[in-house]
């Protein structure tokens, strides 16, 4: 099981951010599956933003979930995240994850992908 | 709201033990919380090192250990070597579908 983060490396303040996780070796349809986001500016602390289910039950951090979106792509087998109104203090890594099929923790990680917000 | 803590730094001299600890900022942390810690090294993405509490990773060396000790999850590492100079995160399962990381523990071997 591998999955890899893409999306932009920079994006402006007030933008919306959209990043895709593809996952090889497993289907993001399985019947308990699970991922979430993850992120981690520079030299701070990891922090959870957000978990999709293989039945499109989502959660989100407290704190941000005015702002996150996450979606699943089947058909690419992909899982989406959006953040919207990207400021500077969002530049980060950015990592999904899949879980263990108890959902408690995180089993795979993907290489993650940094994001920087400026103008 | 509530805040996963731990220690900052600790050091530790090779071969040595030390024992790193997740609170809450309220409350106490048990079993029901799934501890879970991570080992991440600069530039890489975290490594799950212990889950439920106290469960190994699969090729996690044995020098490594999950607990609770009184009302924190602690990480054990007994015999430490110089390749465990990492940050350590611990992450609770605080509600449904909701995970708490801590602000990991930069661990120096010297």
């Amino acid at each position: 099981v591998t999955l890899k983060e893409s999306g932009p490396a920079l994006v402006k303040p007030t933008q919306t951010l959209t990043l895709t996780c593809t996952f090889s070796g497993f289907s993001v349809s399985t019947n308990g599956m699970r991922a979430s986001w993850i992120r981690q500016p520079p030299g701070k602390a990891l922090e959870w933003l957000a978990r999709i289910d293989w039945d499109d039950e989502k959660f989100y951090s407290t704190s941000l979930k005015t702002r996150l979106t996450i979606s699943k792509d089947t058909s690419k087998n992909q899982v989406v995240l959006t953040m919207t109104n990207m400021d500077p203090v969002d530049t980060a890594t950015f990592y999904c994850a899949r879980h263990d099929s108890s959902g408690y923790y995180f089993d795979n990680w993907g290489q993650g992908t940094l994001v920087t917000v400026s103008s | 709201q509530t805040v996963v803590t731990q220690e900052p730094s600790f050091s530790v001299s090779p071969g040595g033990t030390v024992t790193l600890t997740c609170g809450l900022s309220s409350g106490s942390v048990s079993t029901s919380y799934h501890p879970t810690w991570y080992q991440q090294t600069p530039g890489q993405a975290p490594r799950t090192l212990i889950y439920n509490t106290s469960t190994r990773s699969s090729g996690v060396p044995d020098r490594f250990s999950g607990s609770i000790l009184g009302n924190k999850a602690a990480l054990t590492i007994t015999g430490a070597q110089a390749d465990d100079e990492s940050d350590y995160y611990c992450v609770l399962y605080m509600a449904r579908g909701i995970y708490g990381f801590g602000g990991g523990t930069k661990l120096t071997v010297l």
